[in-house]
């Protein structure tokens, strides 16, 4: 089946840089690529969705200047935390839309923890 | 906007128990419906996804049932396991996007 990595798979960075987490989709293209947000406990929450060749669109009350993403070709859609802080620490998870289709294939995620 | 809840938030049962997890959603127009298990720390892992058109789908001990005009789909887990122990989310997809439910957080007791 279709697979989508992402990298890493966790990181620690400390308050005030920058990280960027990596989503690709190994085995198809996708024009289409969704970034959520996962606290403890809680369900997933979507960020914003990411369009290939064109900016992305974020959902309400999520700072675009803050959490940036880039989706310059077919297969990679990168999100980078800007100045990140303590309460940015979360699990976040991306999935890549298969073209064409509506089918969704899920990353396993990656760990921040920003100390 | 679509709201998607799970009920219960959380079941601990004993081993060999039949089980049923519910999932409801506030509007009907969806493209399709997925049950995905995550274990701790983990990323989502498809378990059963069902078409708008469809009204169940079945793979080995998990049966998934949708009634899209009711907003509902119940998972269905038969003689359950302690590896079956992880938290459970469905998942509507509009075409547009996926909304995600609570999830159920269940254990299974040996």
């Amino acid at each position: 089946g279709a697979v989508v990595s992402q990298h890493p798979s966790w990181v620690i960075c400390k308050s005030g840089t920058s990280v960027k987490i990596e989503c690709r989709s190994l085995d198809f293209q996708a024009t289409t690529m969704f970034w959520y947000r996962q606290f403890p406990k809680q369900s997933l929450m979507l960020m914003a969705t990411s369009n290939e060749g064109s900016k992305a669109t974020y959902e309400q009350g999520v700072e675009k200047d803050k959490f940036l993403i880039n989706h310059a070709s077919l297969t990679l859609s990168t999100l980078t935390v800007t100045s990140a802080h303590p309460e940015d620490s979360s699990f976040y998870i991306c999935s890549a839309r298969r073209d064409p289709g509506l089918i969704l294939y899920f990353g396993p995620g990656t760990r921040l923890t920003v100390t | 906007k679509q709201e998607v809840t799970q009920i219960p938030a959380a079941l601990s049962v004993p081993e060999g128990e039949n089980l049923v997890l519910n999932c409801s959603f506030t509007d009907s127009a969806i493209y399709n419906l997925q049950w995905f298990r995550q274990d701790p720390g983990k990323g989502l892992t498809s378990l059963l996804l069902i078409q708008s058109s469809q009204r169940e789908q079945t793979s080995g001990r998990l049966n998934a049932s949708l009634d899209k005009s009711s907003g509902r789909s119940t998972l269905y887990i038969a003689a359950s396991q302690p590896g079956d122990s992880a938290t459970y989310l469905c998942a509507v997809y509009t075409g547009n996007q996926f909304y995600f439910g609570t999830g159920t957080s269940l254990t299974v007791i040996p």
